[in-house]
């Protein structure tokens, strides 16, 4: 199975801060025949199901504010949140399904 | 917003079975691919399975292969997961999940509320 290794653990960001997340896959989950990598992020609140921000790796769902942003190719990939708001304080997960799905340990971001 | 509706959690012994059921509006689960994922209690998410429209296409996590079955009845507008020889490592919630491609799995933009399963003596 594809290995997804998010970093940090967890991160304290003052509101209206960037913050960063990685997503580091054991292998390439690009698709040259596609043109595209194969790679989501999801955002989890308490007692609540996730829900999908970024597909394809840098397409950002309908409805999702634009200070979410993906980028990265083959192997390493960031979420960013370019200006931390209160309501962004969650898990964030990358998951990939180049091969049998699978999700990252997760991100916990807090207000710092 | 959760539109996906499920049921069928609780509690079981280890070695029991249970089938868990999810409901979705006919417009989202008619042509719509399917997944169940899992959560442990304060852990990451696990994918467990994927069924295609007309449930020719079935795949499974090692995990749960050859104990967990997958099936929808699209008259229903109904996904089911049964869960035969549950073990403790099973606790979890589970939700089904909306998947955005057809044919092929990708990512899942639609989830069920979550249903616990408690596997325990």
């Amino acid at each position: 199975d594809i290995v997804l290794t998010q970093s940090p653990d967890s991160l304290a960001v003052s509101l209206g801060e960037r913050a960063t997340i990685n997503c580091k896959s054991s292998q390439n989950i690009f698709y040259s025949s596609d043109n595209d990598n194969y790679l989501a992020w999801y955002q989890q609140k308490p007692g609540q199901p996730p829900k999908l921000l970024i597909s394809w790796a840098s397409t950002r769902e309908s409805g999702v504010p634009d200070r979410f942003s993906g980028s990265g190719s083959g192997t390493d990939f960031t979420l960013t949140i370019s200006s931390l708001q209160a309501e962004d304080v969650a898990v964030y997960y990358c998951q990939q399904s180049y091969g049998s799905p699978t999700f990252g340990q997760g991100t916990k971001v807090e207000v710092k | 917003e959760v539109q996906l509706v499920q049921s069928g959690g609780g509690l079981i012994q280890p070695g029991g079975s249970l089938r868990l059921s999810c409901v979705a509006p006919g417009f989202i689960f008619s042509g719509s691919d399917f997944n169940w994922i899992r959560q442990a209690p304060g852990k990451g998410l696990e994918w467990l399975s994927y069924i295609n429209v007309r449930s020719e296409t079935i795949h499974y996590a090692d995990s749960v292969k050859g104990r967990f079955t997958v099936s929808r009845d699209n008259a229903k507008s109904s996904l089911y997961l049964q869960m035969n020889s549950l073990r403790a490592e099973d606790t979890a919630v589970y939700y089904c999940a909306r998947d955005i491609c057809s044919g092929r799995r990708c990512y899942y933009d639609r989830w069920g509320q979550g249903t616990l399963v408690t596997v325990s003596s």
